[in-house]
């Protein structure tokens, strides 16, 4: 099936530094997305972003979380700064849209902040 | 409050044997469940979706049956194989959202024994 990529697929940091986790989604998709997965929880929506914009977030999505595609490169996911919680593997998705509702998965960043 | 329940937590099989996992929701305005399968240290993989107008969806082994007035739906791996041993994850996504959004169960752990 389609292939999302994600890099890194480990990240370890300190508290309070910036991170960015980087996802090339499937090249004809316009919808991107961020889930969040603590260990041993299910996996919880994040953001999802369209056209340049933010569309939708959830209340996990902190203010210190942000996301940009800049020049259809890499859709990113930055925090700063981290905090102990931010620990999870984070899973980049998309979509193409429209009636095409199906999302697609990268293999996840696993965040470690210490 | 979990709005997307998944039972059994884990389930072991034998080869050959159809392996049935449940999941239950409580948001009225889900119509569209696709189920993932997730092998460790990698990504969701999209397996069969279902949309709300329909009971039934077959692919290959593979079958969702799906019941509207009670809020449930069940996947059938009919066959099962040691190859399918994996997490499966229920999710649902509203038409009001767009469908951009996805609310995941807490996944079955399914381990088929030969």
């Amino acid at each position: 099936g389609p292939k999302v990529l994600q890099i890194p697929s480990h990240q370890i940091i300190d508290m309070g530094q910036m991170v960015t986790l980087n996802c090339d989604p499937v090249s004809n998709h316009l919808y991107f997305y961020w889930y969040k997965q603590i260990l041993g929880q299910q996996m919880e929506f994040l953001v999802n972003f369209y056209n340049g914009k933010v569309m939708e977030k959830s209340k996990l999505f902190k203010d210190q979380f942000s996301v940009e595609r800049p020049d259809g490169s890499y859709f990113t996911l930055k925090i700063q700064p981290t905090a102990l919680e931010d620990s999870a593997v984070y899973f980049c998705a998309s979509s193409f849209g429209g009636l095409s509702y199906e999302q697609y998965f990268g293999p996840g960043t696993r965040l470690t902040v210490l | 409050q979990q709005q997307v329940r998944q039972s059994p937590q884990s389930l072991t099989v034998w080869e050959g044997e159809t392996a049935i996992l449940n999941c239950s929701y409580e948001n009225s305005a889900f119509d569209y469940f696709p189920w993932y399968q997730q092998f460790p240290g990698e990504g969701p993989a999209l397996l069969i979706s279902i949309l709300s107008v329909s009971d039934k969806k077959e692919d290959g082994r593979f079958t969702i049956f799906f019941n509207k007035r009670e809020k449930k739906l069940s996947l059938h791996i009919a066959d099962s194989q040691p190859g399918d041993s994996a997490t499966y994850f229920c999710a649902a996504s509203a038409k009001d959202s767009g469908y951009n959004k996805l609310t995941f169960g807490k996944g079955t752990v399914l381990l088929v024994s030969p």
